[in-house]
């Protein structure tokens, strides 16, 4: 079955630390996307990438950082600058960045991420 | 600024009944609107789109309307069942293909 797969699903950091969140699909998606979902909020755009080896910044992209090296893969690391103590981060792709317009993201399951 | 509202956080229906999820938004460049549906600890799942050429869209149970002098959209089920209890979210994009959401509206469906 096509999808996307992100791990962990729960992630414990330490202040000062860095972690990287992998985000894995199998469907030949050009687009991948990292959101974020904050309690009570909806969904802002950490980063998204439309082909290998090039991304852009999206909303919220401060204390973040992104690779595009395959094309299956789009790696989110959160830095010791991102401050936010608790997160849910969503990854997503489509087939391209206009196809996303008519069909919409397929989305992972998501990874909680907390500040200890 | 947020460009797309979702005014009501939670919505209480009954079995059997319609329910009617309103979305607002401000950018008169957004030419593609989509809902998604949302689980606890899962990620969104597409339901339906409609393109800002048109004013209605229809998929089995769902439909969207979009009033664009209003910029308004809205999403009707029909009829509302039990499963369809979640976070519903509103989202629309420019030809750019980024998707900006609403904060979401929780359905609650009770049989």
């Amino acid at each position: 079955d096509g999808g996307i797969t992100q791990s962990p699903k729960y992630l414990f950091r330490k202040e000062g630390q860095n972690v990287t969140l992998s985000c894995e699909q199998n469907l030949n998606h050009d687009a991948m996307y990292w959101y974020r979902q904050d309690p009570g909020q909806g969904l802002r755009l950490i980063y998204y990438s439309q082909i290998v080896n090039d991304f852009q910044k999206g909303d919220i992209a401060e204390g973040y950082s992104v690779s595009r090296e395959k094309k299956e893969s789009f790696p989110l690391t959160v830095t010791s600058a991102q401050k936010n103590p608790t997160a849910f981060s969503l990854c997503a792709s489509s087939i391209d960045s206009g196809q996303g317009v008519y069909h919409g993201y397929t989305f992972g399951s998501g990874t909680r991420l907390t500040v200890v | 600024d947020q460009q797309v509202k979702q005014n009501s956080p939670s919505l209480s229906v009954q079995e059997g009944r319609i329910s009617i999820l309103n979305c607002d938004y401000t950018n008169s460049m957004f030419d593609y609107f989509l809902w998604y549906k949302k689980y606890p600890a899962e990620g969104p799942t597409f339901l339906i789109s409609i393109s800002s050429i048109k004013d209605k869209n229809e998929d089995g149970r769902f439909t969207v309307f979009l009033n664009k002098s209003a910029k308004h959209l809205s999403l009707h089920i029909v009829p509302s069942q039990p499963g369809d209890s979640a976070v519903y979210f509103c989202a629309a994009n420019t030809n750019a293909g980024k998707s900006t959401f609403g904060d979401g509206t929780t359905l609650t469906v009770k049989p």
